[in-house]
């Protein structure tokens, strides 16, 4: 079965960093881009960029280049998302997911189950 | 960048019923890079369509896609209880990959 299991909740202050991770299972991890999808709380969904782990191509929307950092440590099978400094409105719900055709153009599928960042002082 | 216009926001339906739901795009969308998914309150979004108008491994036959250029349609025949919920979709043929704000299916 594949699957995409995600690292827990976290509570930040702004101004911290962190590091969230994403673990694949069940598939050829270096095989498939791994993409990062923000929703913040109670509204919709925001592609953030992709990474390809067997050469580390990484992608990002104009949106998030700049903000986020996203990489992938192929050998343990794990893709990560980073802030060097948090703000109050990263507060989000962070997936990450699996692109389901192994091109470039893929939808995603399946998807981790979430990890909750909240930043408040 | 290409911007997915849903609607309509929210529609409110009975089980039994059929919904149309409508994803626009601001710029022509190959059919083969739109996708659907759905989204159930504290779950993470599913696959339900990709390609406009295959369904995805177990994904029942009330549920189809259609659409092409700038105008694509999720159509569910027979709304089960479990249809309930808020639907995306998202074209992932040209960079940046977007999404459409969502529809809310809920109960009449």
């Amino acid at each position: 079965e594949v699957q995409l299991v995600q690292s827990g909740a976290e509570v930040k202050k702004p101004g911290e960093s962190l590091k969230i991770s994403c673990k694949g299972s069940g598939y050829s991890f270096t095989s498939y881009w791994i993409g990062w999808v923000r929703q913040v709380p109670g509204k919709g969904l925001e592609w953030m960029g992709i990474i390809y782990p067997g050469d580390s191509d990484t992608r990002y929307s104009p949106s998030f280049q700049g903000q986020v950092t996203i990489s992938a440590d192929k050998s343990i099978s794990t893709a990560y998302l980073q802030w060097s400094s948090l703000k109050a409105s990263d507060t989000a719900m962070y997936y990450c997911a699996k692109q389901g055709y192994s091109g470039y153009d893929s939808w995603f599928d399946p998807w981790g189950q979430g990890t909750l960042v909240t930043v408040s002082s | 960048e290409i911007v997915l216009t849903q609607s309509p926001g929210t529609l409110s339906l009975s089980p039994g019923e059929r919904a149309t739901l409508s994803c626009r795009a601001s710029q022509s969308v190959s059919s083969t890079y739109l996708a659907w998914y759905q989204q159930k309150p504290g779950q993470a979004p599913r696959l339900l369509i990709y390609g406009a108008s295959i369904r995805a491994t177990g994904i029942p036959d009330r549920f189809s896609g259609s659409g092409s250029g700038t105008d694509f349609t999720l159509t569910i025949s027979r709304l089960e209880p479990e249809d309930f919920a808020v639907y995306y979709c998202q074209q992932y043929g040209r960079s940046p990959r977007t999404f459409g704000q969502g529809t809310k299916v809920e109960i009449k």
